[in-house]
């Protein structure tokens, strides 16, 4: 069965570190998703992409988050600096089906990145 | 944001039948209900989508209400391993833009 890879499985920092998490989404999946978990909450959507496009990054902290996806493939999210209230675990997502289409694409998620930051 | 409200916890005994529910008033006639379940130190899982109709596939059952503000998540026969966080959610109405907005969930716990 296909899976959204994802890497480091776990990363301890220190504060005001620079940290990247990477994804490798399902193959054909044109819209791929960064969302963030902290302990004991649902995740919330940091940023969604469609292809190489960001289609929703509202949630995002952009002084110091940035995401990309180059080729619309594969995708790596930064933080610099990191700060303790960083920690959390980084999960990535993708679903087939665009941003504007149906609302019954499903959505296929990867493990999980957790980062600590001391 | 698309809100639902769950109960917090839930509990069941193995081999008995689950019922999680679900309020979605706020859904637009469109909008498509959810269900995912995240396993201890996994990402979130899908287990079923509905529209209308009540939904059956092989993890559960999904039963929505005829006005469509509510719906239950149906786990036929509890096991040990469907202890998890089900959430339930659907698209938000960000314009033409498809996104779904998790809650806190419903914490299950299965005792054998």
């Amino acid at each position: 069965e296909a899976e959204v890879a994802q890497s480091p499985r776990y990363k301890i920092t220190e504060k005001s570190q620079a940290v990247a998490f990477w994804c490798d989404p399902i193959s054909g999946h044109a819209t791929l998703y960064w969302y963030r978990q902290i302990l004991g909450q649902g995740p919330e959507l940091l940023v969604q992409f469609q292809d190489e496009s960001v289609v929703d990054d509202s949630q995002l902290p952009k002084d110091r988050f940035s995401a990309e996806r180059l080729k619309g493939v594969d995708s790596t999210l930064k933080i610099q600096p990191a700060e303790l209230g960083d920690s959390a675990m980084y999960l990535c997502a993708s679903s087939w089906g665009a941003s504007a289409l149906s609302g019954a694409n499903v959505l296929t998620f990867g493990a999980g990145s957790r980062l600590t930051v001391l | 944001d698309a809100k639902t409200t769950q109960p917090n916890s839930m509990e069941s005994n193995e081999e008995e039948p689950v019922h999680l529910p679900c309020n979605h008033s706020t859904i637009s006639g469109t909008d498509y209900i959810h269900w995912y379940r995240q396993l201890p130190s996994q990402g979130p899982e899908y287990v079923i989508h509905g529209l209308t109709s009540n939904v059956n596939n092989r993890m559960a059952s999904l039963a929505i209400a005829e006005d469509r503000k509510s719906s239950t998540l149906i786990l036929h026969r509890a096991t040990l391993r469907d202890a998890a966080v089900y959430y339930c959610l659907y698209r938000g109405s960000g314009g033409s833009n498809y996104k779904l907005t998790f809650g806190k969930g419903t914490l299950l716990t299965v005792n054998p």
